[in-house]
């Protein structure tokens, strides 16, 4: 049973516009979402989060919106960027602060 | 700088071998994890430990246990390896929740394969 679920494998956009990725979630005590970016041969780093009680958190060029009816989470990348390219993780945080994870989604940004 | 170390990036093991996965943070973090990460599955949690000697099963132990006797230290073992256990292995690590998130750091990565 995927609790969190990342649907798009891949995304492609072009450098400068906007890269949006998408997660799903059916559990509604998760507490906290985030995001983590990882490079090939390198582990994940984290990105950006978000507090179940907000509905927008903004870094820089990322923002992560959370919309809890539809129980969605997506995460804005503006400008998107080359170095940007990576697979993206969404997470949620529930009992005993345990992470569940979603499948990734392959971010490729070209020049 | 935070670092979380892992003792192999590459491994390659037999059938039925013991194996052991070794980790180490130099933060002092209370909380240690170890996932598997997969294709078209993402990462998913195998055992954490929240103290020294201290263990919790995640979403997938079968066929895996844990031994932490040092705090900066956290063990995955494999009693005996196969072939459905070839994955990438990560290890992470956080200060203990007190309210907010405490942002889990992950080593570089453990590639198993087991023949």
């Amino acid at each position: 049973d995927q609790q969190v679920k990342q649907n798009s494998p891949s995304l492609s956009v072009q450098e400068g516009r906007i890269s949006i990725l998408n997660c799903d979630y059916t559990n509604s005590m998760f507490d906290y979402f985030l995001w983590y970016k990882k490079y090939p041969a390198e582990g994940p780093t984290f990105l950006i989060s978000i507090s179940s009680i907000k509905d927008k958190n903004e870094d820089g060029r990322f923002t992560v919106f959370l919309n809890k009816s539809a129980k969605h989470l997506s995460l804005h990348i503006v400008p998107s960027q080359p170095g940007d390219s990576a697979v993206y993780f969404c997470a949620a945080r529930g009992s005993y602060g345990k992470l569940t994870f979603g499948q990734g989604t392959i971010l490729t940004v070209h020049p | 700088d935070v670092k979380v170390t892992q003792s192999s990036r590459y491994l390659v093991k037999r059938t039925g071998e013991k194996v052991f996965l070794e980790c180490v943070q130099d933060m002092d973090h209370e909380n240690m994890f170890w996932y598997r990460q997969d294709p078209g599955l993402g990462l998913r949690l195998i055992y954490f430990s929240y103290d020294v000697k201290m263990k919790e099963k995640g979403d997938i132990p079968e066929g895996y246990s844990v031994s932490r006797e040092k705090k900066e230290r956290f063990s995955l073992i494999l009693e005996s390896a196969s072939t459905n256990q070839t994955s990438m292995y990560l290890c992470a690590s956080s200060l203990s929740t007190t309210g907010g998130y405490n942002e889990q750091f992950f080593g570089p990565g453990t590639r198993l394969t087991v023949l």
